[in-house]
C-alpha cells in the first residue's frame, strides 16, 4: 500500500502571506494526486487534481506542482477563507491513501 | 449541480449492520466511479471503497474489507454501503464521493455520522 506523508501538520500564516505545504509518497504515484481542502464541520471540496490542474472554480491563488513521490501545494496571498485543513491523496493505485492532513492557521 | 445525499446513518452496537445510501443527482450515474470516505470524530480523512462505473470492479481499505460491501443502482442513482460486524473503531463520518477520471474524487457528499456503541 502506498503511504501519504504531508508536513508540516499545522502551520500558522497571516493574510497575505504565501504557505506551502508538502505531501510525499512512499512510492511513485506519477502525477496521480489530488488536494482537497476541508473546513471545520464541512465535506472536503476538490482543489487540485493531477498534481497541477487546477479544479474548475478553485481560486487562482492555489497551485500545485510536484511529480513522482513529491508534491507541494502553494497558496499566494492568504485569504480569510483559506484557513482550514488540507489533505492530500493519492489516486495511482487502491487503496487510494490520504495524507494525515495540514491545519492551517492564523497567527 | 451535483448533488449526493447520505442517509441511514445512526447509532448501531457493535457487531451490528447498517446499510448507508447515497442518493445522486445533477450527472449521469451509470458513467462514473463511485467511492466512499469516512472520518472518525476529530481524524483526518480514510478512504474506504470504490466501485467502478458499471459496478463491475469494487475496491476496499483492508479495515474494512469482508465487513462491508459498496453496490450501486443505477436504475434509482443510487450508491450504498453495506456495513456488518461493526466495530467501535467504524465510528466516523461517512462521505459519499464522486469520481472522474477513474478514481479521482471531484464531488463529496454533506456525509452522514455512524456511532458504533453500546
Amino acid at each position: 500500500d502506498i503511504q501519504m506523508t504531508q508536513s508540516p501538520s499545522t502551520l500558522s500564516a497571516s493574510v497575505g502571506d504565501t504557505v506551502s505545504i508538502t505531501c510525499r509518497a512512499s512510492q511513485n504515484i506519477h502525477s496521480w494526486l489530488a488536494w482537497h481542502q476541508q473546513k471545520p464541520g464541512r465535506a472536503p471540496k476538490l482543489l487540485i487534481y493531477k498534481a497541477s490542474s487546477l479544479e474548475s472554480g478553485a481560486p487562482s491563488r492555489f497551485s500545485g506542482t510536484g511529480g513522482g513521490t513529491g508534491f507541494t501545494l502553494t497558496i499566494t496571498s492568504l485569504q480569510p477563507d483559506d484557513f482550514a485543513t488540507y489533505y492530500c491523496q493519492q489516486y495511482d493505485s487502491y487503496p487510494y491513501s490520504f495524507g494525515q492532513g495540514t491545519k492551517l492557521e492564523i497567527k | 449541480q451535483v448533488q449526493l445525499v447520505e442517509s441511514g446513518g445512526g447509532v448501531v452496537q457493535p457487531g451490528g449492520s447498517l446499510r448507508l445510501s447515497c442518493a445522486a443527482s445533477g450527472f449521469v450515474f451509470n458513467s462514473v466511479g463511485m467511492q466512499w470516505v469516512r472520518q472518525a470524530p476529530g481524524k483526518g480523512l480514510e478512504w474506504v471503497a470504490f466501485i467502478r462505473y458499471d459496478g463491475s470492479a469494487q475496491h476496499y481499505a483492508d479495515s474494512v474489507k469482508g465487513r462491508f460491501t459498496i453496490s450501486r443502482d443505477s436504475s434509482r442513482d443510487t450508491l450504498y454501503l453495506q456495513m456488518n460486524s461493526l466495530k467501535a473503531e467504524d465510528t466516523a463520518v461517512y462521505y459519499c464521493a464522486k469520481s472522474r477520471h477513474g478514481p479521482l474524487i471531484d464531488k463529496w457528499g454533506q456525509g452522514i455520522l455512524v456511532t458504533v456503541s453500546s
